[in-house]
């Protein structure tokens, strides 16, 4: 059963564009991720997030941003797409602010295909 | 950073057999470790977590090993049936900072 819910599903785009990407977990989670699921199934962290710390991934381009309005929603914007980001978003929470052995809770993900 | 490395990538079984998947990781101060199974079109649903050194862990079907000394991980899903057809991911958290670092996967088929 989810309850880490995202949408879109599917997006479509072309190179330059916006996207924004919506997740909201109704775990009462104190901490939100954002992880990118490339061709090769390869999973990466991108950003973790609670309502004291962003961190950030350095290898990922500026050209993404997370925001969160309250701690149940993480969104991810990516400003103006490249070819590269073509890939599976995927989104999770965990329950508390920094203990290492917690259990992640994902989302379905949202396919991005940049054409 | 962590590297982690999955073997095998495609594993093909017949049911009630076994199926043996190994992750390797490079970190030595890596101590929480995971297993991740996705079924086709579903999320990324937690297996099996383990954060003791040298241990055994068995779930519904399946054994998990941790050796921490050689820096490997192992699934053994024993006696698979079709319902284990699905990829698994390891994953290794070396710190809260760092997120998860997950394996590539193994997609697992089981056919009669």
């Amino acid at each position: 059963e989810t309850a880490v819910f995202q949408t879109p599903n599917y997006h479509v785009t072309q190179v330059g564009n916006e996207v924004s990407f919506n997740c909201k977990q109704t775990l009462g989670h104190d901490t939100m991720y954002w992880y990118k699921q490339d061709s090769k199934k390869l999973l990466k962290i991108m950003f973790s997030y609670n309502n004291k710390q962003l961190i950030v991934n350095e290898t990922v381009p500026r050209r993404f941003s997370p925001q969160s309005s309250d701690k149940a929603h993480l969104n991810l914007r990516i400003k103006s797409v490249e070819p590269e980001d073509s890939a599976v978003y995927l989104c999770a929470s965990s329950l508390g602010q920094g203990i290492s052995n917690e259990r992640l809770f994902f989302g379905h993900g949202t396919k991005l295909s940049v054409l | 950073g962590e590297q982690v490395e999955q073997r095998p990538p495609h594993l093909s079984v017949r049911e009630g057999d076994s199926a043996f998947i190994t992750c390797t990781y490079t970190d030595p101060n890596s101590y929480y470790f995971f297993w991740y199974k996705q079924e086709p079109g579903a999320s990324l649903q937690l297996l099996m977590k383990v954060f003791s050194s040298t241990e055994i862990n068995e779930g519904q079907g399946f054994t998990v090993l941790l050796n921490k000394k050689d820096k490997r991980l192992s699934l053994n899903l024993t006696a698979a049936h079709p319902g284990d057809s699905a990829a698994y991911f390891c994953a290794v958290r070396y710190n809260y900072a760092q997120g998860l670092t997950f394996g590539l996967g193994t997609r697992v088929s089981v056919f009669p």
